[in-house]
């Protein structure tokens, strides 16, 4: 198993531009999850889904687009890059169970984004 | 306010020594607790649950006090490989919310 993928492992963008992050996992996760970590903030939860079709908001969402349209995949889109999204961003799974919560996250590698 | 604080460290202490972390959390309703342990630039990973009865895994050691709404985290007998940094989990309504991690290095 690849665990969770993340691409691309670094970017740099201007001011105005899109992009998508990508993030794949293998291992039939129902729950995923995007983040953004900052120095010094830890990670913030940018937005989650708990099965395919079904995503919600975490602390930090604007600025982000999510969409789950299958099990596996889980991009998170930048509609209009700013400064202030210069962090690394992680993407977790972890899989559902009679109690979603007690379950591990598993991490990918992260990307690291620089905009301009 | 946040919801979970940590003390940012960074804890200095040479090897074999015992160090403890707390971590506090604001929101009752938090069901589940862990504690991931973060290399530099590498992805978080967990390092062990916190249950409410408390639990051991080898030199690490994790409480639960709900009353007092905080976590603790235990390492006996410090080594080298240790140095991380220690982040809590607390998970109210299908949310992780992350401390923002305590720095332990271990030193010869």
């Amino acid at each position: 198993n690849a665990g969770v993928t993340q691409t691309p492992k670094f970017q740099v963008l201007k001011t105005g531009q899109s992009m998508t992050l990508q993030c794949a996992q293998d291992m039939n996760h129902e729950y995923m999850s995007w983040y953004r970590q900052d120095p010094g903030m830890g990670l913030r939860l940018i937005h989650y889904s708990v099965g395919a079709g079904i995503t919600d908001q975490g602390e930090v969402p604007n600025g982000y687009n999510v969409s789950r349209s299958t099990t596996e995949d889980f991009p998170l889109r930048l509609l209009s890059a700013a400064p202030s999204q210069t962090s690394v961003y992680f993407c977790a799974s972890s899989q559902t169970s009679g109690d979603l919560l007690y379950n591990e996250q598993f991490f990918g590698p992260g990307t690291r984004l620089t905009v301009l | 306010r946040k919801e979970v604080e940590q003390d940012p460290g960074p804890f200095n202490v040479p090897e074999g020594a015992t160090v403890a972390f707390n971590c506090t959390y604001s929101n009752s309703a938090s069901q589940s607790f862990f504690w991931y342990r973060q290399d530099c630039r590498k992805e978080p990973k967990l390092l062990m649950s916190v249950y409410s009865s408390g639990n051991e895994d080898g030199r690490f050691t994790a409480q639960l006090n709900r009353a007092s709404q905080y976590i603790s985290l235990l390492i006996r007998d410090s080594k080298l490989s240790d140095s991380a940094t220690y982040l809590c989990v607390v998970t109210p309504f299908n949310k992780f919310y992350f401390g923002s991690g305590t720095k332990l290095n271990v030193k010869p």
